[in-house]
């Protein structure tokens, strides 16, 4: 079966530092990744996606993630943090059974940002 | 940008008493999904519903649960004699024929008194 760990339940930048929120997964077949964000007391909002082709990956917000399948990581970066960033983030690994594409969420990121 | 759209936003109900959940998806989805989550905790897969009929549902999915696909809008939620633990924010999802990502909707707040 598939699963995603997200390493830190809690990640704290000051402002304009470097965003790093990391996620190792585990998949036996070539996985679909993604990040989502989740800000208080809203939905969740696809950051950017990736599905076999580039492994490096732009999403919305300044954001990024780098397939590496020798590492079987998808870490998510920001250069520079903005107070705005500041939410929860969820990273998730899709497992097609029966020809749907169910995800599977990691427990989640918070990320705080200081100024 | 087309969006998944769920009512109501929060909803508040008495233990024992059967809710409804309403979820509009993408209109040229094929593919249709409730998660849960639990304050607090991660997302978790509900069930997956494809062709008029449950394609997958996860062990949380028990007889208490059941969805549907009423007309060809929307795809409903039902929780039948609801429990404290089910109070949860419940997200609906859809997806076109391919992998490359859902479009969750805003959730609904449900919280069981």
């Amino acid at each position: 079966a598939q699963s995603v760990t997200q390493l830190g339940s809690h990640v704290s930048v000051s402002e304009g530092a470097l965003v790093l929120l990391r996620c190792n997964y585990s998949s036996s077949v070539p996985p679909y990744l993604f990040w989502y964000v989740q800000y208080p007391n809203q939905g969740l909002q696809l950051l950017l996606k990736y599905t076999s082709a580039a492994t490096l990956v732009k999403g919305i917000n300044g954001f990024e993630a780098e397939f590496k399948k020798s590492e079987t990581s998808f870490h998510l970066t920001k250069p520079s943090a903005h107070m705005s960033d500041a939410a929860e983030y969820f990273c998730a690994v899709s497992e097609k059974d029966s020809g749907t594409y169910k995800y599977i969420f990691g427990t989640g990121t918070r990320l705080k940002v200081l100024a | 940008e087309p969006e998944v759209t769920q009512t109501p936003s929060h909803q508040v109900t008495q233990m024992g008493q059967e809710v409804i959940l309403r979820c509009v998806p993408i209109s040229n989805h094929l593919y249709f999904y409730w998660y849960r989550q639990i304050l607090g905790q991660k997302v978790e897969f509900l069930v997956s519903f494809y062709n008029n009929e449950i394609s997958e549902k996860s062990e949380i999915f028990d007889d208490q649960f059941s969805v549907e696909r009423p007309d060809g809008s929307n795809f409903t939620l039902k929780i039948r004699s609801t429990k404290l633990e089910d109070s949860a924010m419940y997200f609906c999802a859809s997806s076109p024929p391919r992998a490359n990502g859902y479009t969750f909707g805003s959730g609904t707040r449900l919280t069981v008194v």
